[in-house]
């Protein structure tokens, strides 16, 4: 079984340029995760999908970062202007079922590093 | 909020001995606990979870245990070999199913 892609691997940018990443989940999940962890840090949760639909966003930065999950597979995060606390790891994490209790699959992250 | 304690924030073992982790959380709804490795520059993976209604998993050298009265659980892992290092995290499952994590137990183990 396929795990997680994300693209790319790794950005550099700078202040108040943006950006956007990429996630495609494993096959037939139904749910998917956009994570951001910090340097030292454990993942903390911007956005969660079930299906196509927005199930919680309450600690995504709306002002600047956006998400959106088209036909209920692929998905990106966007960030627009970024700033250097944005710099960090993000990563899309997908589960087969949209009950509480499934195993999230990782992927392997986009470092974002904003100079 | 709701949060998790994790504790120690690092944890060094001779090769051999046996390595524990533990997590306090705060949402007493909270029904799912998994406990995620991570190696550097590499994606969390799952290596044990437990749900509420037991109060204790083992897989091979791997153990989680969980009380939920105190709402604490902990990671055991024994005979620890030098492969186990990386960081762990536990987390805790609220509303949606949404995890919130610790911050991480960076384990190093000494040949």
């Amino acid at each position: 079984e396929a795990g997680v892609a994300q693209s790319p691997r790794y950005k550099i940018i700078e202040k108040r340029q943006s950006v956007a990443f990429w996630c495609n989940p494993i096959s037939g999940h139904a749910t998917l995760y956009w994570y951001q962890q910090i340097l030292g840090q454990g993942p903390k949760l911007l956005i969660q999908f079930q299906n196509n639909g927005v199930v919680d966003d309450s600690q995504l930065p709306k002002d600047r970062f956006s998400a959106e999950r088209l036909k209920g597979v692929d998905s990106t995060l966007k960030i627009q202007p970024a700033k250097l606390e944005d710099s960090a790891v993000y990563l899309c994490a997908s589960s087969p079922g949209t009950g509480g209790r499934d195993t999230q699959y990782f992927g392997p992250g986009t470092r974002l590093t904003v100079l | 909020g709701e949060n998790v304690e994790q504790h120690p924030s690092t944890l060094s073992v001779q090769e051999g001995d046996s390595a524990v982790i533990k997590c306090t959380y705060s949402d007493s709804a909270s029904n799912y606990f998994p406990w995620y490795k991570q190696e550097l520059g590499k994606r969390p993976q799952l290596i044990i979870d437990i749900r509420s209604n037991v109060g204790e998993k083992k897989d091979q050298r791997i153990a989680v245990t969980l009380n939920k009265t105190a709402k604490h659980f902990s990671l055991h892992i024994t005979e620890t070999q030098p492969e186990d290092s990386a960081v762990y995290f536990c987390a805790a499952s609220y509303r949606q199913g949404n995890l919130i994590f610790g911050k991480g137990t960076k384990l190093s183990v000494k040949p």
